[in-house]
């Protein structure tokens, strides 16, 4: 099955800082979406993103389906910025179902 | 708040029991997903509904199941739990909005089997 790979596994970042999450997948998608779960275990929506750039407030995606990656940046990150950072990605061919990857645990401190 | 709704939020039980997670879809929503999020599994993908009817299956043991009403609201069944039952059960929605599979997720409900 589909392989998805995020880097790095952990960041530590000083407020203020900015930063860029990448996930790697091994196979063709429909669909990719970035999640942040806060240290309260909510997941949020961040970005519905198969394809091309966003941007919402200091945070923005780009995917790159043909090359099979997708980055998230963060600028002038904040405490509140802390939690795991997911990809998911719903494969082209299989069933219907995402695959999340392992996650990119960022602590911003103060 | 994401417009997904999940009850109870936590729960904490004994092994061999049984418990049953409930999961109320956006407005608009008929696809419900339930996701397993353990500390050394990561997010788990368990199944899927599509307007009341089984979709797509994961990883999903025998002893769990699940099923979609004509509200559309979903329950997710857990049986003859174990200790490694203890999880973070998601419940996730998709369907009516601009981005048809764009899923949106629950709060969670959080298994503690002791």
């Amino acid at each position: 099955g589909i392989q998805v790979e995020q880097s790095p596994p952990d960041l530590i970042l000083q407020e203020g800082a900015n930063s860029t999450l990448r996930c790697n997948f091994s196979d063709s998608v429909n669909n990719l979406q970035w999640f942040h779960q806060n240290p309260w275990g909510q997941l949020i929506n961040l970005f519905y993103i198969p394809s091309g750039t966003k941007q919402n407030g200091r945070l923005s995606a780009t995917t790159v389906a043909t090359e099979r990656y997708s980055l998230l940046y963060i600028s002038s990150s904040q405490t509140t910025d802390s939690g795991v950072y997911f990809c998911a990605v719903f494969p082209t061919s299989g069933t219907y179902k995402y695959i999340f990857g392992t996650g990119t645990r960022l602590k911003v401190l103060a | 708040d994401s417009g997904v709704t999940q009850t109870p939020k936590h729960l904490i039980t004994a092994t061999g029991q049984r418990v049953t997670l409930r999961c109320s879809p956006r407005s608009g929503d008929l696809s419900v997903y339930w996701y397993q999020q353990s500390l050394d599994q990561g997010l788990q993908f368990l199944i899927q509904y599509y307007n009341g009817e089984e979709r797509a299956k994961g990883n999903i043991l025998e002893r769990f199941s699940a099923q979609q009403f004509p509200d559309l609201h979903s329950e997710l069944n857990l049986s003859s739990l174990e200790l490694g039952d203890s999880a973070l059960y998601f419940c996730a929605s998709s369907g009516g909005g601009v981005n048809y599979n764009e899923q949106f997720f629950g709060p969670g409900t959080r298994l503690t089997v002791l």
